[in-house]
């Protein structure tokens, strides 16, 4: 099984911050990598698959990079609304995500 | 617009079983392969049952299979979870989920709000 790692789990930041988090996979995965934005009591939404295409309706401050087994996410500028956990996931056979990385306003 | 609602949730003893719906609306559901996700209270997601768009093939992550039984009924656009010999640790929200494209090799991009299975004695 393919084993997700993110970096840092808890990551605290200013507004108006950049901010980068890293997902490693035990394994090669190529580009089947996407992440997701998670807040309390909602379902995970889609921000980014294939390492780094943008879902649509996502802003242009999130971007993704990495192939193989490192991967970045990127928040240009945070957002007050961009407070919340971020997840990876490799789906390139079966499935499975990285363990979380909370983002905290400082 | 895309729609998917679970139903079904709910306080079950260990060793019960319960079965959740996913109903789906807003898209063509007969295209689409579907998948559970779980989430245990405080902690990640983990992946559970992924079945075709037209419900022939049917994976399992390790530790449900065996235990789980995903289904579709594409007449009735809904999706199922067949959840047998529950234990404690199956307590979790399941979330029900849309492939992004029609490959296996796709993401998740559209997700019910949830159905909160708890297992306790």
């Amino acid at each position: 099984d393919i084993q997700m790692t993110q970096s840092p789990s808890t990551l605290s930041a200013f507004v108006g911050d950049r901010v980068t988090i890293t997902c490693r996979a035990s394994q090669t995965i190529s580009d089947w990598l996407a992440w997701y934005q998670q807040k309390p009591g909602k379902a995970p939404k889609l921000l980014i698959y294939k390492a780094s295409s943008l879902e649509s309706g996502v802003p242009s401050r999130f971007s993704g990079s990495g192939s193989g087994t490192e991967f970045t996410l990127t928040i240009s500028s945070l957002q007050p609304d961009d407070f919340a956990t971020y997840y990876c996931q490799h789906y390139n056979s079966y499935y499975s995500f990285g363990q979380g990385t909370k983002l905290e306003i400082k | 617009q895309v729609q998917l609602v679970e139903s079904g949730g709910g306080v079950v003893q260990p060793g019960r079983s319960l079965r959740l719906s996913c109903a789906a609306s807003g898209f063509t559901f007969s295209s689409y392969a579907m998948h559970w996700v779980r989430q245990a209270p405080g902690k990640g997601l983990e992946w559970v049952a992924l079945i075709s768009y037209d419900g022939y093939n049917k994976y399992y992550a390790d530790s449900v299979r065996g235990r789980f039984t995903i289904s579709r009924d594409n007449s009735k656009n809904t999706l199922y979870l067949q959840m047998n010999s529950l234990r404690v640790e199956d307590t979790a929200v399941y979330y029900c989920a849309r492939v992004r494209t029609g490959s296996y090799l796709s993401p998740f991009d559209f997700w019910g709000q949830g159905a909160l299975v708890t297992v306790s004695s």
